[in-house]
């Protein structure tokens, strides 16, 4: 199975900041990823997939980027509502697997 | 407007069974495979398995074989989870979620919580 290791596990961050999650893939899943947002008690969001695709509906402040091993979530500029914790998941082959999960905090 | 609507939460005792229902609605249900992962608590997402809106036929992860068993009815748009002889590690919550396209899942049941507990 691909393993997936998001960095940092957790950030602490204050509206308006740029905030940046990592995600690597153990073997080269060339651009099949996918981030979600997950809010406490809610089923996770779609935000991302095939690495920098914007899901419908998903404000433009999320955006993603890279291919191979090495991914990026960025937040532009955080907002209250993005105080979640975000996922990334390879969907390049079976089994999908998730990162381990980054948490936005409240800095 | 795509809907999954899970069933709702269940306690059981260690040795029962748990059937989870997924109604969707919005689209052609037999358009798209419906994938299972489970949540525990405070933990992250995890991968069960799917089944084929189509054919029914289902596929499970690695550690979801014998014990949980995926089913459709089609008439109503609802896929089924159902796990047998239930541990307390078996308590989680259990979402529903759509695959329009290669391995990405844009729509979530609310998820199902499943608590397994004498």
């Amino acid at each position: 199975d691909i393993q997936m290791t998001q960095s940092p596990s957790s950030v602490s961050a204050s509206v308006g900041d740029r905030v940046t999650i990592t995600c690597r893939a153990s073997q080269n899943i060339t651009s099949w990823l996918a981030w979600y947002q997950q809010r406490p008690g809610k089923a996770p969001n779609l935000l991302i997939y095939a690495a920098s695709s914007l899901q419908s509906g998903v404000p433009s402040r999320f955006s993603g980027s890279g291919s191979g091993t090495d991914f990026t979530l960025t937040i532009s500029s955080l907002q209250p509502e993005d105080f979640a914790t975000y996922y990334c998941q390879q969907a390049n082959s079976f089994p999908p697997t998730f990162g381990q999960g980054t948490k936005v905090e409240v800095k | 407007q795509v809907h999954l609507v899970q069933s709702g939460s269940e306690l059981k005792k260690p040795g029962a069974s748990v059937k989870v229902s997924c109604k969707a609605s919005g689209y052609t249900f037999t358009t798209y495979a419906m994938f299972w992962v489970r949540q525990a608590p405070g933990q992250g997402l995890e991968y069960m398995g799917w089944i084929n809106t189509n054919t029914g036929n289902p596929t499970y992860a690695q550690g979801f074989t014998g014990r949980f068993v995926f089913s459709l009815d089609t008439s109503v748009s609802t896929a089924y989870l159902q796990v047998s002889s239930l541990k307390a590690e078996d308590s989680a919550v259990y979402y529903c979620a759509r695959e329009p396209f290669r391995l990405s899942f844009d729509y979530w049941g609310q998820g199902t919580l499943v608590t397994v507990s004498s």
